[in-house]
């Protein structure tokens, strides 16, 4: 089966540039989640979907920062305008509907520059 | 509210010797906890979980224990080798479904 897939692996760009980000979760799996990994925050949970809608965004940073769940295969997390403090790694997880027993499965990651 | 704190980093071992890292948590509830791996320029992956107190997960050499006692799940691996080199996440997930990480801690083993 294939994983949790995201693009771009890498993205470089210039302060005030609108970044979107691209996640297709494991087919099957109702639950979608973002987090951000820097080095000096660690990893953060920006937003979680549960059957495409969003259940938490307490974590998301500020109104520049926007995520949506179209379908059950596809969501985007949106830069705009971006920022150099927005540099980090940003990964997608999904997991099945098994409450606090349930695995994660992350994506690869997005590594994103702001120059 | 739920955190998880584990030792600092990095830690530095010579290849064949013994692996702890620490993980104690807070949590309301009765969370499951995990231990997952990132290696070099990956995402992470769960390298194994335990739901209840007492329950002992294990993989690839790696082990550890819900103590709810001690509200701690420590990692241990009898022998590291140079493939055990990585970044190392304690992390737990209640009822609520968010997964709360520890800060992470950077494993290097020595040939």
């Amino acid at each position: 089966d294939a994983g949790v897939i995201q693009s771009p692996r890498h993205e470089v760009t210039e302060m005030g540039q609108e970044v979107t980000l691209r996640c297709k979760p494991i087919s099957g799996h109702d639950y979608l989640f973002w987090y951000r990994q820097t080095m000096m925050r660690g990893l953060e949970l920006l937003i979680y979907f549960n059957n495409n809608v969003p259940i938490d965004d307490s974590g998301m940073p500020e109104d520049r920062f926007s995520a949506k769940m179209p379908n059950a295969s596809f969501s985007t997390l949106k830069i705009q305008p971006s920022e150099p403090r927005d540099s980090a790694v940003y990964f997608c997880a999904s997991s099945r509907r098994q409450g606090r027993t349930g695995e994660l499965f992350f994506g690869e990651g997005s590594r994103l520059t702001v120059l | 509210g739920n955190s998880v704190t584990q030792m600092e980093g990095p830690v530095t071992l010579s290849e064949e010797a013994f692996l702890t890292i620490n993980c104690t948590y807070t949590a309301t509830g009765y969370p499951s906890l995990f231990w997952y791996v990132q290696y070099p320029g990956e995402g992470l992956q769960l390298l194994l979980k335990a739901t209840k107190a007492d329950d002992k997960g294990s993989n690839k050499g790696f082990e550890a224990t819900y103590r709810k006692e001690t509200t701690s799940f420590h990692l241990e691996k009898g022998s590291v080798q140079v493939s055990d080199s990585a970044v190392y996440f304690c992390a737990l997930r209640t009822d609520g479904n968010k997964l709360v990480f520890g800060a992470g801690t950077i494993l290097r083993v020595k040939s």
